[in-house]
């Protein structure tokens, strides 16, 4: 079955970058989109951006210009890389499987269980 | 940039009473509709998806309609399994969640 796991630093300083890995298990991260999503207590759950094996990416146009993702398909893991960090980053990051179910029908059937993150000095 | 809303916030209700959350999106969405539940220091979990489809392994008691811009999620007989935060969810250039109803116990 798909299991998914977050890891990375819990803690992290204004204006430094958050960095954050999913390791995926039970099926081959190249078949699938993979998503970060977050959640703090100010803006309910936000969708981050999404990457597909080692090429695509897709970002919230809200945070764009901050965020980076990427695939290592040797270690069946993705990650996201958020710069320049303030407290309104503070959340819970979770990855996900982004599922296309096919007519455009797209959803997150799988999740981590998240990780807390806060920023702070 | 489209928006969802639900309503209501929260709601309590009794073991066994039929529950219905509402979802409203800022425009025309067609079916593209998702559910999630979510229970307290846990994932969100799908529920459903376009409108209407029960994931695998979800029990038969939730169920989704709607169309356009009006959508719900009926629990037939609530359960105190099913005390949880539920979430719609569109997705379109980019997903977007509602800001989502918490259901209690009465």
């Amino acid at each position: 079955q798909v299991q998914l796991q977050e890891s990375g630093p819990g803690l992290v300083k204004p204006s430094e970058t958050l960095s954050l890995t999913c390791n995926v298990s039970g099926v081959s991260i190249s078949s699938y989109y993979w998503s970060w999503i977050r959640q703090s207590a100010g803006k309910g759950l936000e969708w981050i951006g999404r990457v597909y094996s080692t090429v695509t990416t897709n970002y919230n146009p809200s945070l764009k210009s901050r965020v980076t993702m990427s695939v290592d398909t040797s270690k069946n893991q993705f990650s996201l890389k958020l710069k320049t960090v303030s407290a309104a980053d503070t959340a819970v990051y979770y990855c996900a499987r982004d599922l296309d179910y096919g007519d455009y029908v797209r959803a997150f059937d799988v999740w981590g269980q998240g990780t807390m993150v806060i920023v702070s000095s | 940039d489209i928006q969802m809303t639900q309503s209501p916030a929260s709601l309590s209700a009794s073991v066994g009473d039929r529950v219905t959350i509402t979802c409203q999106a800022s425009q025309d969405i067609s079916h593209y509709l998702n559910w999630y539940q979510q229970k307290p220091g846990k994932a969100p979990r799908l529920l459903i998806y376009d409108t209407s489809s029960l994931e695998t392994g979800v029990p038969s008691r939730f169920s989704g309609r709607g169309s356009g811009t009006d959508f719900t999620i009926t629990i037939s007989s609530l359960q105190p399994e099913d005390i949880a935060t539920y979430y719609c969810q569109h997705y379109d250039d980019f997903p977007v969640f509602g800001p989502g109803t918490k259901v209690d116990i009465k």
